[in-house]
């Protein structure tokens, strides 16, 4: 158990729609990380967040926005969703970004 | 533009050999290497890494060793047992002043270890 905590685990969802994706980091941790990995690829890196400020920026697509909250949170947010958002979202947070990222179990998505 | 690659999807051995996995990247910026593991339905878990100040760094059976001239990494596990066998990230941190230090990973190695 790495302490970060992803919710919901699976999501099946249709094409159009929007869908909401949240990530608990471990306690004391200030940053979060959001990756996205799709059939037979590696890791992408989505964004960053650091004690609630968007700190890096990756292949994040305009349809998909995050934020972290003051309890430190964050939430990534996917709308008009298409079939190839389908995949495996992680969330990772790191006690400071120059430390280790441990990673939740992944929120898998289904876009039919 | 893939920064790290991970040329070999899988690799298959016997338990008892070596398990060699291999990285090459591309930005000379990189300044810390990393491996993670990762099992089915399961996030990545960190394994080990090495600083771009380093050839070599050793954690019992896992050792990574860094050719920067090369720009390439690699993982060897000795000897290699069926628990090993799982999906292999390399990944590589490009430090930038405004603290980030988000990790660039690569398209992983399914590493099978045959009892």
């Amino acid at each position: 158990d790495s302490g970060v905590t992803q919710t919901p685990k699976h999501l099946i969802t249709a094409t159009g729609q929007r869908v909401t994706l949240r990530c608990s980091p471990r306690s004391g941790d200030l940053s979060v990380y959001w990756y996205q990995q799709s059939l037979d690829q590696g890791l992408q890196f989505l964004i960053q967040y650091y004690n609630g400020e968007e700190r890096a920026k990756g292949n994040i697509l305009e349809r998909f926005s995050a934020q972290q909250f003051p309890d430190l949170h964050s939430e990534l947010n996917l709308s008009s969703l298409e079939l190839g958002d389908s995949a495996l979202y992680f969330c990772a947070s790191s006690v400071d970004p120059t430390g280790e990222l441990f990673f939740g179990e992944g929120s898998r998505l289904t876009v039919l | 533009d893939q920064q790290v690659k991970q040329n070999s999807p899988s690799l298959s051995v016997q338990e008892g050999r070596i398990s060699i996995l291999n990285c090459d990247y591309t930005n000379s910026m990189f300044d810390y290497f990393l491996w993670y593991k990762k099992y089915p339905a399961e996030g990545p878990t960190f394994l080990i890494s090495i600083s771009s100040i380093k050839d070599k760094n050793e954690d019992g059976r896992f050792t990574v060793f860094l050719n920067k001239s090369a720009k390439h990494l690699s993982l060897h596990i000795v000897p290699s047992q069926p628990g090993d066998s799982a999906v292999y990230f390399c990944a590589a941190r490009f430090y930038r002043s405004g603290n980030t230090g988000k990790l660039i990973f690569g398209q992983g190695t399914t590493l099978q270890v045959k009892p």
